[in-house]
């Protein structure tokens, strides 16, 4: 059955870095597009990027642009993300889904807290 | 970006009647290939969104058909022909056609 996991969440202060990872299994990871969705406390869904299976497609919303990255290792079943310049309202659980229009699999999330 | 706004933001409801929650978008949801990517998900307090519905009308796998989606364009539809216990927590209706995608405010659905 389909899997997403993810990690490298935790406490942070502003201007930080963070990298996030989220290990697929249990199904054909590189034919996916894999998204990036977070969720502030207490408040509603918003989508922060996109990846093709190839890489070679990827967006972000405006609100992280230039300050995280996606990627991914086909390899290694692996999504990733970046990020930089950490704000306090970049403060949120981050879950990875797949697929990208229409997503029906999430991981559990992963807490990011970006405090001084 | 387009706008998803769900109404009501609250439901009250008893247990086995009716509701339906309304979402409407501030464009057409038609994409280039003729899809309309507007969804449903179901969440639950401390757990991740569960999709209910795809492609408007398309119920997932292991969803109970109390539920169904409908409409079309701008306007849609989640309904739930009787409510169980289990049915309440925040429902968000989900655009995937423009990027950047994005979601209702939520609906918070509880037992009166």
């Amino acid at each position: 059955q389909v899997q997403l996991v993810e990690s490298g969440g935790g406490l942070v202060k502003p201007g930080g870095s963070l990298r996030l990872s989220c290990a697929a299994s249990g199904f054909s990871f590189s034919n996916y597009y894999m998204t990036w969705i977070r969720q502030a406390p207490g408040k509603g869904l918003e989508w922060i990027s996109y990846i093709s299976g190839s890489s070679s497609d990827t967006n972000y919303a405006d609100s992280v642009k230039g300050r995280f990255t996606i990627s991914r290792d086909n390899a290694k079943n692996s999504l990733y993300l970046q990020m930089n310049s950490l704000r306090v309202e970049d403060t949120a659980v981050y879950y990875c889904a797949t697929p990208s229009r229409q997503p029906g699999y999430w991981g559990q999330g992963t807490l990011v807290t970006v405090s001084s | 970006d387009v706008v998803m706004t769900q109404s009501p933001l609250s439901l009250p409801v008893t247990l086995g009647q009716p509701a339906s929650i309304s979402c409407r978008s501030s464009q057409s949801l038609v994409y280039s290939d003729g899809n309309t990517y507007l969804n449903w998900f179901h969440q639950r307090p401390g757990q991740s969104p569960r999709r209910l519905i795809y492609k408007v009308s398309n119920r997932d796998s292991g969803v109970p058909d109390r539920f169904s989606g409908s409409g079309s364009g701008t306007d849609f539809t989640l309904q739930i022909s009787r409510v169980e216990a289990e049915d309440v927590g925040v429902y968000y209706c989900m655009q995937g056609t423009h990027w950047l995608w994005t979601f209702g405010q939520g609906t918070k659905v509880e037992i009166k």
